[in-house]
Parts: C-alpha cells; sequence; structure tokens
C-alpha cells in the first residue's frame, strides 16, 4: 500500500531533551512537509524540502531540525530550545512543490 | 503575503441537508490552487477537493463541490445530502505557484452533522 507513515504515534519528552519524530512515504513523491497544529488552530509549516538533501525553512522552524537524506524519509528533531513543543505533528508530501499534498496520520508530542 | 480566511469556526447541519462552507483568500498571483482539507476526530488530514485557478468549471466530487469565484477572491465548499461521517474539521488551503510548496491554510470550519 502507498502512502505516509508516521512514528510514532504518541510521544512523551521531559525538558531538555531533543526528540525525533519519523515520516516515512513511498509515493515517490519529491516534497515533503513538517506542520504544526494547536488546539483550536490551523496548521504553520515548520520546513520543507523540494528535493533530496536540500530544505528551507517554513513559518515557525525555531527549535526544530530536519534532514533529507533519502527521498521517501523527513526525520524533524524538536530540539530543546524549542519553548513550547508540546503539540501535533503532521507531516505531508507531494509529487511536486505545487501540487496538492498528501498527510500522514500524525504524531502527538507531550513535553512533561 | 497571501492570506486565507474561514469566517464561520463552527456550523451545523442536520443529516441529508445541505450546508456551505465559506473560504476567502488574498494573494496577487494570477495562477495558484485551492484546496478543501477534512480533519475528522481521528485527526488524519484528508484532502477532499482542489480547484486550478485556471479552470473556470468549479471542481465536483461526489457529494462535494465548489464555489470558485475568481474575481471576488471566494472560495466555498458546498456538501449536499450531508452525512454523520462528514462531522470533522474542513480547512481551506491555498498555494501559489510562486510559493515553492508552501500550504497556507485557514483556521478551519468544525462542522457538526446532527441525526
Amino acid at each position: 500500500d502507498g502512502g505516509i507513515t508516521q512514528s510514532p504515534k504518541y510521544l512523551f519528552r521531559k525538558e531538555g531533551q531533543n526528540v525525533t519524530l519519523s515520516c516515512e512515504q513511498n509515493l515517490n513523491h519529491d516534497a515533503m512537509y513538517w506542520y504544526r497544529q494547536d488546539p483550536g488552530q490551523g496548521l504553520r509549516l515548520i520546513y520543507y524540502s523540494q528535493i533530496v538533501n536540500d530544505f528551507q525553512k517554513g513559518d515557525i522552524a525555531e527549535g526544530y531540525s530536519v534532514s533529507r537524506e533519502k527521498k521517501e524519509s523527513f526525520p524533524l528533531t524538536v530540539t530543546s530550545a524549542q519553548k513550547n513543543p508540546t503539540a501535533f505533528y503532521l507531516c505531508a508530501s507531494s509529487l511536486r512543490a505545487i501540487n496538492e499534498q498528501f498527510f500522514g496520520p500524525g504524531t502527538r508530542l507531550t513535553v512533561l | 503575503a497571501q492570506t486565507v480566511t474561514q469566517s464561520q469556526p463552527e456550523m451545523s447541519v442536520q443529516e441529508a441537508e445541505t450546508v456551505t462552507l465559506s473560504c476567502t483568500y488574498d494573494t496577487s498571483e494570477s495562477n495558484y490552487y485551492l484546496f478543501w482539507y477534512k480533519q475528522p476526530p481521528s485527526r488524519q488530514m484528508i484532502l477532499v477537493i482542489r480547484q486550478e485557478a485556471y479552470k473556470q468549471q468549479n471542481a465536483t466530487e461526489n457529494r462535494f463541490s465548489v464555489n470558485f469565484q475568481k474575481a471576488a477572491k471566494s472560495f466555498s465548499l458546498k456538501i449536499s445530502d450531508s452525512q454523520l461521517g462528514d462531522t470533522a474539521m474542513y480547512f481551506c488551503a491555498f498555494i501559489g505557484y510562486n510559493q515553492g510548496g508552501k500550504l497556507i491554510f485557514g483556521q478551519g470550519t468544525e462542522l457538526s452533522v446532527k441525526p
């Protein structure tokens, strides 16, 4: 089955720890994205990548980092510098940057 | 800067009836795409419908259709024969040809379908 997977579904982190969220796609899409969603809010773009080994900051990149070493993988690291990391994180991909984006099931991150 | 505005935070509709969700956007680009996404309680974002700005014909997907008014920068979603499974948060989204893949979302409309 083609699709986007995110793991884990739920993640708990202590303050001061870095944590990495996984995103994998087998749709052969070039572009991948990370969004953050807070309760009752829309989605805000954290980082995006249009091609392997290249990525750009979105609107709220501070405290986050990414890598794009493989076409199918786009992991997101939430660092200790992110002041308010508790949120729902969604990964998406699209065939090209201008095409519609398809989303994974999301990861709920809670900082204890 | 591009913006997307959904002026109805919450709406409700009776099962089998029709409901229209509003969306307006602001852009200086002439070539762009518009989308409606659905986010049910599972929180999975699902693409409902898409519209290319250069196409005058309104997009339709089964019970979902849009009213795209390019001059007014309006993009409303009509859901016919509403079903309980349509209960969800609905997001309007915009992407311009020159935006490098940056999808801009509205704040969402929470739709409740009542039996």
